[in-house]
């Protein structure tokens, strides 16, 4: 029973470049969950989105980054033109469909901009 | 603003003793609480949670503890042992499904 999935678990960019980050969620479970962790802080809510839908992006920037979740395939969170703030874990979630508020994290990604 | 303080940063404790982690949160609006564990460069992964209608929750080693009138809860593990030496997070969720997450507690348990 694989749980969540995150690649690349190590994301190097420099400057201006575009990152994508991806997230398979557990097996049944359809929610998904992307957050940030900048050093010596606490996990930040970026977005929460179910299969073809963003249900909540408040905690996203407002430029530079999206999210999508398709019918197929993994989650991705994408970061367009990084910029050296942008360096963090970024920790994806999923949970089952029946509205349980347990949710279950995968290993992060951590993006360094140089 | 932060809904959800952890305002211990470290907390160190002998073998065998018991931890107790502390959160407190200011928004009225959350129904549910989460205790997380993490260990560097991984994911955290969720320990224990409680449901505002509860004020204890017991599983194993761990407990959780909520008072909803002084917007306080409380992870106690007994007997610590130095494998849980680890980041803390406690987290709470309302009507968004959301997490908000505390700032962490570092926990470490000498042998």
């Amino acid at each position: 029973n694989a749980g969540v999935m995150q690649n690349p678990r190590h994301l190097v960019r420099r400057r201006g470049q575009e990152a994508r980050l991806r997230c398979s969620p557990m097996k049944g479970h359809s929610h998904v969950y992307w957050y940030r962790q900048l050093p010596e802080e606490g996990l930040k809510f970026m977005v929460y989105l179910q299969k073809e839908n963003i249900i909540d992006e408040s905690g996203m920037p407002k430029e530079r980054f999206s999210a999508e979740f398709p019918k197929e395939g993994p989650s991705i969170l994408r970061i367009q033109q990084v910029v050296r703030g942008d360096s963090a874990a970024y920790f994806c979630a999923s949970s089952p469909p029946t509205g349980s508020h347990e949710q279950y994290f995968g290993p992060g990604t951590r993006l360094t901009v140089t | 603003d932060q809904q959800v303080k952890q305002n211990s940063p470290s907390l160190s404790v002998q073998e065998g003793r018991i931890s107790i982690l502390n959160c407190d949160y200011t928004n009225s609006m959350f129904d549910y609480f989460l205790w997380y564990k993490k260990y560097p460069a991984e994911g955290p992964t969720f320990l224990i949670s409680i449901s505002s209608i509860k004020d204890k929750n017991e599983d194993g080693r761990f407990t959780v503890f909520l008072n909803k009138s002084a917007k306080h809860l409380s992870l106690h593990i007994v007997p610590s042992q130095p494998g849980d030496s680890a980041v803390y997070f406690c987290a709470a969720s309302g009507a968004g499904n959301m997490l908000t997450f505390g700032g962490g507690t570092r926990l470490m348990v000498k042998p």
